[in-house]
């Protein structure tokens, strides 16, 4: 089972509308979480930290739930720019360790 | 404006020869990283470096070695490439001893034929 997993998608959403995705972990000594989005043929830029409390920046609201052992990431009012592939990234208590996700596709039509 | 470049885009290599990926950056970031991105696999980590002449392994470090003489370059190094290493090649770096946003080059493409 990879450690971290996540719905490759894609996940199609009309302009405007709200998409939620979620990212699985096994590893519950996961410390800190970030989501990073990378556009076809570039590489990744971090998004968004992932905060205890859940954070939103912007029209982006990212939840972590320790728990069930997953993250998510909801795009509000989606633009035709936020097409794109996230990746969920995760460290341990082991620095220099980043896990990624494979990522999930979103494709945000008109 | 953090800049992170990598030697080539692409770069198309034979079995058994030998390659070699750089990375530069020049942002005097101390931490460096290797990862491979592969479809439906995700980035993985090859090896990383939090100090000129220090390396830490990876996930995924068999078939490769590293080298950082320089704070601001990193190189990658495959002593004899093989089908499977046919991969995205992306290097990181990040600042500080507990930073975590990686800032990323654009990427090369290896094909090993």
């Amino acid at each position: 089972r990879k450690e971290v997993e996540q719905d490759p998608g894609p996940f199609n959403v009309p302009e405007g509308a709200t998409v939620a995705f979620n990212c699985t972990y096994s590893n519950s000594a996961s410390q800190s979480f970030f989501w990073y989005r990378q556009d076809c043929r570039k590489e990744p830029k971090l998004l968004m930290s992932v905060y205890s409390s859940g954070n939103e920046d912007g029209r982006f609201t990212a939840q972590l739930n320790r728990a069930s052992q997953y993250i998510s990431l909801l795009i509000r009012d989606s633009k035709l720019s936020d097409s794109a592939t996230y990746l969920c990234v995760m460290t341990t208590d082991s620095w220099g360790k980043f896990q990624f996700g494979a990522g999930t596709q979103v494709v945000v039509t008109p | 404006d953090v800049k992170v470049t990598q030697s080539s885009r692409y770069l198309v290599k034979r079995t058994g020869e030998k390659v070699f990926l750089e990375c530069v950056q020049d942002m005097d970031h101390e931490n460096m990283f290797w990862y491979r991105q592969d479809p439906g696999l995700g980035l993985r980590l090859i090896y990383f470096s939090y100090d000129v002449k220090m390396k830490e392994k990876g996930d995924i470090p068999e078939g490769y070695s590293v080298s950082r003489e320089k704070k601001e370059r990193f190189s990658l190094i495959l002593e004899s490439a093989s089908t499977n290493q046919t991969s995205m090649y992306l290097c990181a770096t990040c600042t500080g001893a507990m930073s975590y946003e990686q800032y990323f080059g654009p990427g090369t493409r290896l094909t090993v034929t």
